[in-house]
């Protein structure tokens, strides 16, 4: 069956600090990832999105690139923010018609000043 | 910004109870999802939903669910005898018709979740 394995949290850095939040996936044929976020007392809402292979997805300053061949779709940020505090989902859909949505276990990030 | 709401933001309920979750969807959405996150754990699947009829569920969706679009506007959620284990957070999601038209665009909107307490 298809899952998205991420990195235990929570993390804690300080601002400007360097962002990873590594996700691996295991999938049948060609899914599509993506990382939603999801700030404190709020709904999920999607960050950003990549469709194949090597396709980068680009979102306020968060990036991750698609790797079929590590089947990974490591979260990065160069300088994060305290805003940017939030739980971050790593998450597929499978394609082939199915548009179900399976997540990671989620990251809590914690940005302090 | 055209955003999913979802009703009652919380509810506390007694063990056996029925309850209905409501969703209204973005206007121009034709796909909606059901999914629940316990406390602490995975956001998890629960069913999607497309041209009035199911077309995904997964094993937690068992007989004591449902789902419909009783007026055509409202997305709704019903436990039929609610579990301790059904406390969780539930949350709508809609997605729109792709280019295409015969699939989605592959981009989920939530709502803001319903927390849901059973005693």
């Amino acid at each position: 069956g298809n899952s998205v394995t991420q990195m235990e949290g929570p993390v804690t850095l300080s601002e400007e600090a360097f962002l990873t939040i590594n996700c691996t996936y295991t999938a049948t044929g060609y899914p599509s990832l993506f990382w939603y976020v999801q700030y404190p007392g709020e709904g999920l809402q999607l960050l950003l999105k990549a469709t194949k292979a090597d396709d980068k997805g680009s979102n306020k300053g968060f990036e991750a690139t698609y790797r079929k061949e590590t089947t990974s779709f490591h979260l990065e940020k160069g300088s994060v923010q305290v805003s940017d505090s939030a739980v971050y989902f790593c998450a597929l859909i499978p394609g082939a018609g199915s548009y179900q949505l399976t997540f990671g276990k989620g990251t809590k990030l914690s940005v302090i000043p | 910004e055209p955003e999913v709401t979802q009703t009652p933001s919380h509810q506390v309920t007694q063990m056996g109870q029925e309850v209905i979750l409501r969703c209204v969807p973005i206007s121009n959405h034709l796909y909606f999802y059901w999914y629940r996150q316990i406390l602490g754990q995975k956001v998890e699947f629960l069913v999607s939903f497309y041209n009035n009829e199911i077309s995904e569920k997964s094993e937690i969706f068992d007989d004591q669910f449902s789902v419909e679009r009783p007026d055509g506007s409202n997305f709704t959620l019903k436990i039929r005898s609610t579990k301790l284990e059904d406390s969780a957070m539930y949350f709508c999601a809609t997605m729109q018709r792709g280019r295409t038209g015969t699939s989605g665009t592959g981009e989920l909107f939530f709502g803001e979740g319903s927390r849901l307490t059973v005693l």
